[in-house]
C-alpha cells in the first residue's frame, strides 16, 4: 500500500522567502511522485513530478523538488516566495502497479507582504 | 484545446436524495478518474473509468457508483445522500494508464 504524509497543514512565509512544504512517502515499488497546486475555486494543476529519472525535478513557476530515497522524501522547495504562489498544494505517489495517485491532506501556503 | 469540464458547478441536495455529477474529458482522453475532496482530508480516490469499464474503486460505500459513455465522460451517482458526503468531487482525464491526470474544477456537493 502506498501513503502520504504532508508536514503541516499550514505553512506561512513572507514575500521573497524561501518556500518549503515537506512531503514524505510510503510505497512498497518505486514510486512515481507527484507535486500539485489548486488555486481557490479551481481544480488541481500538476507542478511537477518525479518518474525514476532525475532526482532533482523542476517544475512550473520557479517550484523544484528532491527524490531521496533514504528519507522516503519528496519535498517541494522555491527559493523566493511570490504572493500568487497562495493556494493549497498537494503531495501525491503512485506505484507501477495502478497508477492511480494517492493524494496526501494538503498544505496551505499563506504568503505574506 | 478544452481542458476536463464538470457540472453542475454547484449542486444542493437534501438527506436522502440522488445526486448525479457528469464530467468530460479532455480530447483523446480515455480514462476518467474521480475523487472526493472533503474539509481536512484531501483527496479521496473513489473511481476509476477507461474504456467504458469500471476498473477500480476506492474504499467507499456502493452507494457511489458511476459509468463511462462511448464519448468516454463519465456520471458519478451518489443515492441516499448523507450530510458527510458533503465535498468538491473532482474529475480528472487521462490519455492512458500511467499518464498525468489533468484535473477538472470539481463540482461542490451540498447535502443539508
Amino acid at each position: 500500500a502506498q501513503s502520504v504524509t504532508q508536514l503541516g497543514s499550514h505553512v506561512s512565509v513572507s514575500e521573497g522567502a524561501l518556500v518549503l512544504l515537506r512531503c514524505n512517502y510510503s510505497s512498497s515499488v518505486p514510486p512515481y511522485l507527484f507535486w500539485y497546486v489548486q488555486y481557490p475555486n479551481q481544480g488541481l494543476q500538476l507542478l511537477l513530478k518525479y518518474t525514476s529519472a532525475a532526482t532533482l525535478v523542476k517544475g512550473i513557476n520557479g517550484f523544484e523538488a528532491e527524490f531521496k530515497k533514504s528519507e522516503t522524501s519528496f519535498h517541494l522547495t522555491k527559493p523566493s516566495a511570490h504572493m500568487s504562489d497562495a493556494a493549497e498544494y498537494f503531495c501525491a505517489v503512485s506505484d507501477g502497479g495502478s497508477y492511480i495517485p494517492t493524494f496526501g491532506r494538503g498544505t496551505s501556503l499563506i504568503v505574506h507582504p | 484545446e478544452a481542458g476536463v469540464t464538470q457540472s453542475p458547478t454547484h449542486l444542493i441536495k437534501t438527506r436522502g436524495q440522488q445526486a448525479t455529477l457528469r464530467c468530460s474529458p479532455i480530447s483523446g482522453h480515455t480514462s476518467v478518474y474521480w475523487y472526493q475532496q472533503a474539509l481536512g482530508l484531501g483527496l479521496q480516490f473513489l473511481l476509476w473509468y477507461d474504456e467504458g469499464e469500471e476498473r477500480n474503486r476506492g474504499n467507499f460505500p456502493p452507494r457511489f457508483s458511476g459509468r463511462q459513455f462511448p464519448n468516454y465522460s463519465s456520471e458519478l451517482n451518489v443515492n441516499a445522500l448523507e450530510l458527510e458526503d458533503s465535498a468538491l468531487y473532482l474529475c480528472a482525464s487521462s490519455s492512458q494508464q500511467g499518464t498525468d491526470l489533468f484535473f477538472g474544477p470539481g463540482t461542490r456537493l451540498t447535502v443539508l
